[in-house]
């Protein structure tokens, strides 16, 4: 049973580029969220995508968007990159619909973005 | 906005020694998930706690969920350098974490 998987797993850009990063959630997983995790610092969030729409957002500017596949799959995609955007950047899957489990996310290894 | 503060914010002990890191928040949680992130690695989950009052073990971990569901503890006993990482806390239903113990247990 693969877990969550996250492509690639180093990326550098620079200052005013497009980045787009891939997630493949765990088999049975039907929920993608998305965090940003700065060197020393928690993961925090950026959105949620469950049945092919965003369900809930963090606090990151609109140059952050996202999408889910009918797979489940995601792509998280930021425009106009900036210094600050140098972080790991985490997928986890759960499963949503109210499910019992639904809170407890299994994590991607991270997408190392840097951004020169 | 549910806010969980985690403390301390950062441990360093030698092995064998026991420790306790906590997280609080003012909210009530229906549940409350621990996880261990490695250098370089997501986050990975440990536990999750349902029930006020509820303790859980997993080995030398024991998690307690606080009797109205706002706080949480993971006491670990006589750590290991393996234990080495940072501790996150998430509630149930907010997406967001704390900010975590970063542990550095020293051979």
């Amino acid at each position: 049973d693969a877990g969550v998987t996250q492509s690639p797993t180093h990326l550098i850009k620079t200052r005013g580029q497009q980045v787009t990063l891939r997630c493949s959630p765990k088999s049975g997983h039907d929920t993608v969220s998305w965090y940003q995790q700065a060197l020393g610092q928690g993961p925090q969030f950026i959105f949620q995508y469950y049945e092919e729409e965003e369900r809930q957002r963090g606090n990151f500017p609109d140059r952050f968007s996202g999408h889910q596949f009918p797979n489940y799959s995601s792509e998280l995609n930021v425009n106009a990159l900036l210094l600050g955007d140098s972080a790991l950047y985490l997928c986890a899957s759960s499963r949503g619909g109210g499910h019992p489990d639904a809170s407890a996310k299994f994590f991607g290894p991270g997408t190392r973005l840097t951004v020169l | 906005t549910q806010l969980l503060e985690q403390s301390p914010q950062f441990l360093s002990i030698q092995e064998g020694e026991n420790l306790t890191v906590y997280c609080n928040s003012s909210s009530v949680f229906s549940s409350l998930q621990w996880y261990r992130q490695e250098p370089g690695e997501g986050p990975v989950l440990l536990v999750t706690v349902v029930t006020g009052g509820e303790v859980k073990k997993l080995k030398r971990l024991t998690f307690q969920f606080g009797d109205a569901r706002k706080d949480s503890s993971l006491h670990i006993t006589a750590a290991q350098p393996g234990d080495t990482g940072l501790y996150l806390c998430a509630g149930e239903g907010d997406m967001r974490f704390g900010a975590g113990t970063r542990l550095t247990v020293k051979p």
